[in-house]
């Protein structure tokens, strides 16, 4: 079956500590994105790639790093400068060549820092 | 700037019609998308909307008006099983989509 694979599904740091969030698609599209969600509110785009081996910064890039090495892989690394690193973290992916509006979402990973 | 604005909730009854509204102030747009995410879940894909009018899809209808920066999801027949967030999302011409706060929609028996 295809889809979207976020790993792992909850992750406990402790602060000064850097994690990496997984995020695996087998839909062969070429766009990915990170977002963030803290509780009761919206998602914010942290990073986002159109296209292998590259990326763009959303709107809080801040703390965080991405890589896209290959097509079905965008990893997210949290970084000790990401001051309030708990929260709910989403990786979706879409064809970049289809404009639908449609992102295809992983199940998430809730990060929480002790 | 961007901006973009929808009702923080909405309570209705079952059977009802709802409609959850939506202003959105940003550059390069391309259309506008509706998502659903039900209490500790991925957000799920509703409708997009590229052109003014009305698109329909089951018991849901998103409306767009370009002009007006606006848009609407049109909930009909609710059932308990739609209590969730809903959240619109302007696709712009940085190729990714922006999502609001959501609103959050509580269906009563």
């Amino acid at each position: 079956d295809g889809g979207i694979t976020q790993s792992p599904k909850y992750l406990f740091r402790k602060e000064g500590q850097n994690v990496t969030l997984s995020c695996e698609q087998n839909l062969n599209h070429d766009a990915m994105y990170w977002y963030r969600q803290d509780p009761g509110q919206g998602l914010r785009l942290i990073y986002y790639s159109q296209i292998v081996n590259d990326f763009q910064k959303g709107d809080i890039a801040e703390g965080y790093s991405v890589s896209r090495e290959k097509k079905e892989s965008f990893p997210l690394t949290v970084t000790s400068a990401q001051k309030n690193p708990t929260a709910f973290y989403l990786c979706a992916s879409s064809s970049a060549t289809e404009n639908t509006g449609e992102l295809f979402f992983g199940e998430g990973s809730r990060l929480t820092v002790l | 700037g961007q901006s973009l604005e929808q009702p923080s909730e909405v309570t209705a009854v079952e059977g009802a019609i709802v409609q959850i509204n939506c202003t959105y102030q940003t550059s390069g747009f391309y259309g506008l998308s509706w998502y659903q995410q039900h209490d500790g879940g991925a957000p799920t894909f509703l409708s997009y909307n590229a052109l003014d009018g009305l698109e329909e899809t089951g018991r849901f209808s998103s409306f767009l008006s370009r002009s007006d920066s606006y848009g609407y999801l049109l909930l009909q027949e609710l059932q308990m099983k739609d209590s969730a967030s809903y959240f619109c999302a302007p696709y712009t011409g940085r190729r990714a989509l922006t999502f609001g706060s959501g609103t959050r929609l509580q269906v009563q028996p």
